[in-house]
């Protein structure tokens, strides 16, 4: 059964550190992993794509990395800001242009950043 | 370009009363998928419409229905509400091109409180 693990399932960190967010997944075969930042009371928003060649993605202070042979992928955040509070949701697609029956969501995880 | 919408945003219904939501998607985008999101299951897809043909059906009860409209804008119906449908409901478009394809844009969806 296709399967997409987080953790921790939350995180309390301070304003300006770093943290480093885990999911691991079993989906086969494997296209593409998504990461999400969903804030509270909205819609996810996408962050980062990596498909099975590539093994890293930044986008601003978001990094994500994907180990395709141990199914592994991290969201490491730098620099945290108090925006930063939300959900963090990975999201794992089997194959190329398929629907969205395909997806394997992740339960998420909560963030929290303290002044 | 305008993302997507959904209405209304929130909604207090009954137990045993039906509700209708409205999604539409960023325009040309055709297809459009709903998902209902609750604290404990993370996200769980319902269907999915492309060119006002369900494409995908998840797991859930028949009292869960779709549809969608020539203009690509979507209703999903839930017949004789149960409390355990209180949840946020998630509407997302896609259009997909390429490798990346399936990327969705998630609307900021439709709270329900069953009482």
């Amino acid at each position: 059964k296709n399967q997409v693990e987080q953790s921790p399932q939350s995180l309390i960190i301070l304003e300006g550190k770093n943290c480093t967010l885990q999911c691991n997944y079993t989906v086969s075969p494997f296209s593409n992993l998504r990461w999400y930042k969903q804030d509270t009371g909205r819609g996810p928003v996408s962050l980062t794509i990596m498909t099975f060649s590539e093994n890293t993605k930044s986008n601003g202070r978001y990094t994500a990395t994907l180990d395709a042979d141990t199914k592994q992928s991290s969201l490491h955040i730098t620099a945290s800001q108090l925006s930063d509070s939300a959900s963090y949701i990975c999201v794992v697609s089997p194959y190329s242009g398929g629907g969205a029956d395909g997806l394997t969501f992740g339960k998420g995880t909560h963030l929290i950043i303290q002044p | 370009k305008a993302g997507v919408t959904q209405t209304p945003r929130y909604l207090i219904k009954t137990r045993g009363q039906q509700v209708t939501l409205s999604c539409s998607p960023i325009s040309g985008h055709r297809s459009v998928s709903w998902y209902q999101q609750t604290p404990g299951q993370g996200l769980q897809f319902l269907f999915e419409y492309f060119s006002e043909t369900q494409r995908n059906k998840g797991n859930f009860p028949g009292r869960f229905s779709g549809r969608q409209f020539s203009n690509s804008r979507s209703e999903m119906n839930v017949s004789t509400l149960e409390l355990g449908d209180s949840a946020l409901y998630l509407c997302a478009s896609s259009f997909p091109t390429g490798q990346e394809s399936y990327e969705q844009y998630f609307g900021p969806g439709t709270r329900l409180t069953v009482t």
